[in-house]
C-alpha cells in the first residue's frame, strides 16, 4: 500500500514559468517531508525539506507547502529553468520512528520547454 | 569531498549466482540505507542500519542480505533467491537517528543490475 503519492507522472513548463509538483500522504504519523531532484543514471539530489510543525519553507527558487489536514504538500519552482528538467521525488518519515525511514513516491517528470 | 561512492556503476549476472553490490561513505554518517528502484516507481527500501553490526529489513527485503561491519561500507548482496532483480540499486547514508533524525539521506550514484 503506497503511503506517499504522486498522482502527475510527467509535467511539462515553459522556461521563466512556475513549476508546481504535487504530494499525497496517507499516514498522519508522518512528520518530516523531503523532495528530491534526480537525473538519469544519477542518485537523487536533496532539494528541500518541511518539519510538520512548519506549513511552509523556502529555498531560493525553491518553496515547499505543507496542508496537514488535507496530507497534501507541494513544491513550486519559480522561475522554471532548463536545468531543473528531471525526475522529482517526493519523500515522508515519521521521527518516532527514530530510524529516519523514508516513504517515496513514484516520482514526476519535469521538462521545461524553451 | 565527502560523499557516497557505489561500484560498479553497471553489473550484469547469470541467473542463479549471487553478486554484491558495494557502497562506501566518508560522510561519518551513522545510518545507511539500500533502495531499489524499477521503471515508473519510488524507491522501495531493501534494508537499513543505524549502527555497525546492526541493520534491519525494509519492505522488500526477500532475496538480498547485507553486512555492516564497518561504519564507512554497507555492502548489499543479491542473492540467487530475489526473483527478479534486475533494477537500479541505491545506496544512502544519513546522520542517523534520535535528534539527527530530522536529516535529509544523501544518496550515492546507483548501480543498474542486469540479468544476463
Amino acid at each position: 500500500d503506497q503511503q506517499v503519492k504522486q498522482n502527475s507522472p510527467s509535467l511539462s513548463v515553459q522556461e521563466g514559468r512556475i513549476s508546481i509538483l504535487n504530494c499525497d500522504y496517507t499516514n498522519s504519523m508522518f512528520d518530516y517531508f523531503l523532495w528530491y531532484k534526480k537525473y538519469p543514471a544519477e542518485g537523487p539530489t536533496f532539494l528541500i525539506s518541511i518539519s510538520s510543525i512548519k506549513d511552509k519553507n523556502e529555498d531560493g527558487r525553491f518553496t515547499v507547502f505543507l496542508n496537514k489536514s488535507a496530507k497534501h504538500l507541494s513544491l513550486h519552482i519559480v522561475p522554471s529553468q532548463p536545468g531543473d528538467s528531471a525526475v522529482y521525488f517526493c519523500a515522508a518519515s515519521w521521527t518516532t520512528d527514530s530510524w529516519g525511514k523514508l516513504q517515496f513516491g513514484a516520482g514526476t517528470q519535469v521538462v521545461v520547454t524553451p | 569531498d565527502g560523499g557516497i561512492t557505489q561500484s560498479p556503476k553497471y553489473l550484469f549476472r547469470k541467473e542463479g549466482q549471487n553478486v554484491t553490490l558495494s557502497c562506501e561513505q566518508n560522510l561519518n554518517h551513522d545510518a545507511m540505507y539500500w533502495y531499489r528502484q524499477d521503471p515508473g516507481q519510488g524507491l522501495r527500501l531493501i534494508y537499513y542500519s543505524q549502527i555497525v553490526n546492526d541493520f534491519q529489513k525494509g519492505d522488500i527485503a526477500e532475496g538480498y542480505s547485507v553486512s555492516r561491519e564497518k561504519k564507512e561500507s554497507f555492502p548489499l548482496t543479491v542473492t540467487s533467491a530475489q526473483k527478479n532483480p534486475t533494477a537500479f540499486y541505491l545506496c544512502a547514508s544519513s546522520r542517523g537517528r534520535g535528534i539527527y533524525s530530522n536529516q535529509p539521506q544523501h544518496f550515492g550514484d546507483g548501480t543498474r543490475l542486469s540479468i544476463l
